[in-house]
């Protein structure tokens, strides 16, 4: 089975602090594909990245960071000194290479930023 | 600006109400994909076109009905709906369907159903 768990449901925080979303997922296949979406209240989900499961390096774009750790079937966003406009729900989400092609969306987590 | 276009942005119905919801994209992508999404939940696959051809339909009831008219347009037809379907509809392309990039996700319509 596949699954992709977020557990924090909401985060608060004010400007400037840095925050961080974790993401765990579970899969049998050896072959998958991670990504990260934004879901500002306009309602679009935003794409952010994507990562495949034989890479495993860290990524930064920006205030955004991507921590992949397979040891622990992890994919962590941070994002630092966080502003107002970063204020979204973010999907964590999870294709794998076999079956029915599915994108497994985990929950999502709820970020507000506070001025 | 989304590349993936939906129209209505929100749409008011009663449940012996016909309406339909449109999607368009100009990507050339080759699979489009309709998602339910309702607050607070993540995106649930409702049905999945490749080459203008139903690949995957997520056991959604009947009242939900689902076309392809060419590779830029995918439309919800919607008919004698319950309140429970309000929700926001998405529509998403992506190149083909193992293709394993990103999905491109249109803005959404929003739906309510009295």
């Amino acid at each position: 089975a596949q699954k992709v768990t977020q557990a924090q449901t909401e985060i608060s925080v004010v400007e400037k602090e840095d925050v961080t979303l974790d993401c765990v997922y579970e899969t049998r296949d050896t072959t998958y594909y991670l990504f990260w979406y934004k879901q500002p209240p306009s309602g679009e989900l935003v794409f952010l990245i994507r990562r495949n499961s034989f890479d495993e390096q860290n990524e930064i774009s920006g205030r955004y960071s991507w921590n992949f750790q397979k040891s622990t079937s992890s994919f962590n966003f941070t994002i630092t000194a966080s502003q107002v406009v970063d204020s979204a729900v973010y999907f964590c989400a999870l294709r794998a290479i076999s079956g029915t092609y599915k994108y497994i969306f985990g929950t999502g987590t709820r970020l507000k930023v506070l001025a | 600006d989304t590349e993936v276009t939906q129209t209505p942005k929100h749409l008011v119905m009663g449940m012996t109400n016909k309406k339909s919801l449109k999607c368009e994209q100009h990507m050339g992508h080759r699979a489009m994909y309709w998602y339910k999404q309702k607050a607070k939940k993540p995106p649930e696959l409702m049905f999945v076109y490749s080459y203008e051809k139903l690949s995957i339909n997520e056991s959604v009831p009947s009242r939900f009905s689902p076309e392809c008219p060419n590779s830029s347009l995918l439309n919800l037809h919607l008919h004698a709906l319950q309140p429970e379907d309000s929700a926001l509809y998405l529509c998403a392309s992506s190149p083909g369907l193992t293709n394993t990039g990103e999905l491109f996700f249109g803005e959404g319509s929003r739906l309510t159903v009295l």
